[in-house]
């Protein structure tokens, strides 16, 4: 079945302490790319990967790095965590020949930072 | 970016179609419309897109206006399970930009 997934679901942690967000999709996929869901602000870019090796911003990328070592996965790392970064993350991933391709979301890790 | 405009939310009840508008009157020529939805807690899912002409799948239709101005998302017969939010999206077909821009959309809320 074609999927993304992300690990964890659900994660509760304190200020300061180093946390990665998974996200690994089974489809080949060059585009990869990770959304913040905050109540008010909608779905919100932080930063996207049209290949391996190949990352750049999106429109709210401080705070986050990613890598992109492997074509399936494309975490999301929080050096150092703050109470603002308390939201909904979805990882995305499409082809990359065009505008027109779908792209699939993965289930969403609710983070809390306390 | 062209923009989109969607009403806040709409009622339906079970097995009724749903027409869900959206306007977009600054659309460029090679902006194609697209739907995504978003059920409760889970990630956005496609639905459909199209450029001018009329669109089915096996999950909706989308009408076109023939100026481009405004579009519509048809339900043909909803179910509890398309209780969810709807996006209008614009991609320029040109584009590298594969960001998905989503808005507010539009919360649809489904009565058995």
């Amino acid at each position: 079945e074609a999927q993304v997934t992300q690990n964890p679901r659900y994660l509760i942690t304190v200020t300061g302490k180093k946390l990665t967000v998974t996200c690994s999709q089974n489809m080949n996929h060059e585009y990869m790319s990770w959304y913040r869901q905050d109540p008010g602000l909608g779905l919100r870019q932080i930063y996207y990967s049209m290949n391996v090796e190949v990352t750049d911003k999106g429109d709210v990328p401080e705070g986050y790095k990613v890598s992109r070592k492997e074509k399936r996965n494309f975490p999301l790392i929080l050096e150092s965590p703050s109470p603002n970064q308390t939201s909904l993350y979805f990882c995305a991933s499409s082809v990359a020949s065009g505008t027109l391709y779908e792209q699939y979301f993965g289930p969403g890790t609710r983070l809390t930072v306390t | 970016d062209a923009k989109t405009t969607q009403p806040n939310s709409m009622e339906s009840n079970e097995e009724e179609p749903v027409h869900l508008p959206c306007n977009h009157s600054t659309i460029s020529g090679t902006d194609y419309i697209h739907w995504y939805r978003q059920l409760p807690s889970q990630g956005p899912e496609y639905v459909i897109h199209g450029l001018t002409s009329n669109v089915n799948n096996r999950m909706a239709s989308l009408a076109i206006a023939e100026d481009r101005k405004s579009s519509t998302l048809i339900l043909h017969r909803a179910t509890l399970r398309d209780a969810a939010v709807y996006y209008c999206i614009l991609r320029g077909i040109s584009s590298n930009d594969y960001k998905l821009s989503f808005g507010a959309g539009t919360t649809v809320t489904v009565r058995a």
